[in-house]
């Protein structure tokens, strides 16, 4: 089975700090995504990934950035956490061939106080 | 544009009641389609696909199928357990473009 870990289930963290959210997979999968959930709006992607040291924006990039060093690995970063930034963050991934049918982990509920 | 819309929730049945979830999608093409599931403390996993009109997705005894005709992908299945309890979301994507996600609804399965 496919598995996506991310690095806490919870995360409180004060306004103005720097947040790395990280993700890793073990299935060797190229494509990577990072999400943010929030009621009434369902997914919206922020960044994405489809090979080591490249990235490409999503829907809502702005207060965000990402890194991808390595292969099974993939980092969101909030340069200066707001409160509006407190949400769910998912991360997936995905196989070549089958961009669109992503796993995804258990997810990251961070708080901005 | 793009977009997918989806039944508003939260939705409550009984155990063994039948069950739809509708979903509507919008799209200049042939989109692909999916309904992703997650479980309470869980992240998402797909569910079912349909990649082309009059596709049926199966899965734990859901179904859905591609309705060009009325741009649907509404979700059944005929008798709902306790364990369906979750967040049902309906998905599309068109060719390179990313996968575009309904808002979610949240289904409760009563004893």
């Amino acid at each position: 089975d496919v598995k996506v870990t991310q690095s806490s289930r919870y995360l409180v963290k004060r306004t103005g700090e720097k947040v790395f959210l990280e993700c890793v997979q073990d299935m060797d999968h190229e494509n990577m995504f990072w999400y943010r959930q929030d009621p009434g709006l369902g997914l919206r992607l922020i960044y994405f990934s489809y090979d080591v040291k490249m990235k490409e924006k999503g829907d809502i990039p702005e207060g965000y950035s990402v890194s991808r060093e390595k292969k099974e690995r993939f980092s969101l970063i909030l340069e200066s956490a707001s409160t509006n930034q407190t949400s769910m963050y998912l991360c997936a991934s995905s196989p070549p061939g089958a961009r669109y049918e992503q796993y995804f982990g258990p997810g990251t509920r961070l708080t901005v106080t | 544009g793009n977009s997918v819309t989806q039944m508003e929730g939260p939705v409550t049945l009984s155990e063994e009641a039948f069950l739809t979830i509708n979903c509507t999608y919008t799209a200049t093409g042939y989109p692909s389609l999916f309904w992703y599931v997650q479980y309470p403390g869980e992240g998402l996993q797909l569910l079912l696909k349909a990649t082309k009109a009059d596709d049926k997705g199966s899965n734990k005894g859901f179904e859905a199928t591609y309705r060009k005709e009325t741009t649907s992908f509404h979700l059944e299945k005929g008798s709902v357990q306790v364990s369906d309890s979750a967040v049902y979301f309906c998905a599309r994507n068109f060719g390179n473009e990313k996968l575009t996600f309904g808002t979610g609804t949240r289904l409760t399965i009563i004893p």
